[in-house]
């Protein structure tokens, strides 16, 4: 089955870059859609993106970011580690949360995320 | 982006018992509604697709139902491994947004 696993720094600077990786491990990188998601402390799950992968695609990777981060975020495909990452720049302490990277599952119109990785906490300090 | 509200925030119960988890959209997401079951320090799990179907692998005590605005989890007959927070998801338009979610604790 699928898993995912998330990896990355645990505290970051404010004003730096937060960098993340999800590695995949039972289904190629280009069979499915990738999300990150995160939760605050004390708050509810937010959507940051998705990425996917597919030679045949015409987007290399196709994106689609949260309008509220967008400005600030890059996702990426390593198809040669079976990986994908999060970039998020000019961090605050607004951004401290733990981190899921999931499987952005689509049938029809449907879209919901399974599995998810274990989540990463990610601190901002000053 | 649509909001969704889901009530109790917190709920103490027994085993055994059937308890129920709300969520309402702030507009009509159809069936476009998602449960999730989340433990500390795990993945969260899909419990529920499509407002209603189950996912395979869940116990059959779990089920969801509603459309439209406002949508039901009920879990019947909780066992000890149920006590968990659970959460509701809209896909029915970008960006997706989530329940605040519900903790539900041993009573």
């Amino acid at each position: 089955q699928v898993q995912l696993q998330e990896s990355g720094p645990g505290l970051v600077k404010s004003s730096e870059t937060l960098s993340l990786t999800c590695t995949v491990s039972g289904a190629s990188i280009s069979s499915y859609y990738w999300s990150w998601l995160r939760q605050p402390p004390g708050k509810g799950l937010e959507w940051i993106g998705y990425v996917y992968y597919s030679r045949r695609a015409n987007c290399n990777p196709c994106v689609n970011y949260n309008p509220s981060l967008e400005n600030r975020v890059t996702m990426s495909v390593d198809p040669s580690k079976n990986q994908f990452s999060l970039r998020l720049n000019s961090v605050t302490a607004a951004d401290t949360a733990v981190y899921y990277c999931a499987t952005d599952v689509r049938s029809g119109s449907l879209n919901w995320f399974d599995p998810w990785g274990q989540g990463t906490l990610v601190t901002v300090s000053s | 982006d649509i909001q969704m509200t889901q009530s109790p925030s917190s709920l103490s119960a027994s085993v055994g018992d059937r308890v129920t988890i709300t969520c309402r959209a702030s507009q009509s997401i159809t069936t476009h509604l998602y449960w999730y079951q989340h433990k500390p320090g795990k993945a969260p799990k899909l419990l529920i697709y499509a407002a209603s179907a189950v996912q395979s692998g869940v116990p059959s005590r779990f089920s969801g139902s509603g459309s439209e605005t406002d949508f039901t989890l009920t879990i019947s007959g909780l066992q000890p491994e149920d006590f968990a927070t659970y959460f509701c998801q809209q896909s029915y338009s970008s960006p997706h947004t989530f329940g605040q979610g519900t903790k539900l604790e041993i009573k």
